[in-house]
């Protein structure tokens, strides 16, 4: 069965830090998707990729976040410079076409300490 | 800004079936329900979705009212590895982003 991939697992930076969290997402889907979930609450949505630009971006996606897809294969989501409430579980989910499900990766759970 | 409503909580002894209710009253036509779970901070899983009809996978079936201003998820013998948190998402597009509410949390007892 297709899956998307995402590394690392886990991800321990310090304050201040880049960071880089990759996804590999299945290989025909057309739109790319980064989440992130604070322990104990829901998962929020920050981006949607489509056609190598992004289409939509919530609140929570300011300047300190960018996404990429540099390849053609991977879909990445940067945050440049991280703080303490970065610390999340951050998923990566691509769908294909028409009226087709989301499929999600199992997540990089990021610690900034 | 969820279009849905969904129990909090909910038990289900192991074994028997587990009926998830959602209701989305402003529901329009050309919206889909889609429901997917998240095992315990795992990436959220894809269980079925549906427009008019009833649907029937391999995990559950979707019974969606002829008004579809509700619908009901069913795993039809619950297992403990079903408990879960459950999410009700309505979408009008294939490529919507999924958007999330607190869902149901289903624990299945033994």
């Amino acid at each position: 069965e297709p899956e998307v991939t995402q590394t690392p697992s886990h991800q321990v930076t310090q304050m201040g830090q880049e960071v880089i969290l990759r996804c590999v997402p299945i290989s025909n889907h057309l739109y790319f998707y980064w989440y992130r979930q604070i322990l104990g609450q829901k998962v929020e949505f920050l981006v949607s990729f489509y056609n190598n630009e992004i289409s939509e971006k919530s609140e929570i996606f300011d300047d300190q976040f960018s996404v990429e897809r540099p390849d053609g294969s991977n879909f990445t989501l940067k945050i440049r410079s991280t703080k303490l409430e970065d610390s999340a579980m951050y998923f990566c989910a691509s769908r294909g076409p028409m009226n087709t499900e989301a499929f999600f990766g199992q997540g990089t759970r990021l610690t900034v300490v | 800004d969820a279009k849905t409503t969904q129990p909090t909580s909910m038990d289900c002894a192991e074994g028997r079936a587990a009926n998830l209710p959602c209701n989305h009253s402003t529901i329009s036509g050309n919206e889909y329900v889609y429901w997917y779970r998240q095992i315990h901070s795992q990436g959220p899983q894809y269980i079925i979705h549906g427009l008019k009809n009833n649907e029937t996978n391999e995990m559950a079936s979707l019974i969606i009212t002829e008004d579809r201003k509700s619908s009901t998820l069913i795993l039809p013998h619950a297992t403990l590895r079903d408990t879960a948190v459950y999410y009700c998402i309505v979408e009008e597009t294939s490529y919507d982003k999924v958007i999330f509410g607190p869902g149901t949390s289903l624990s299945v007892i033994p």
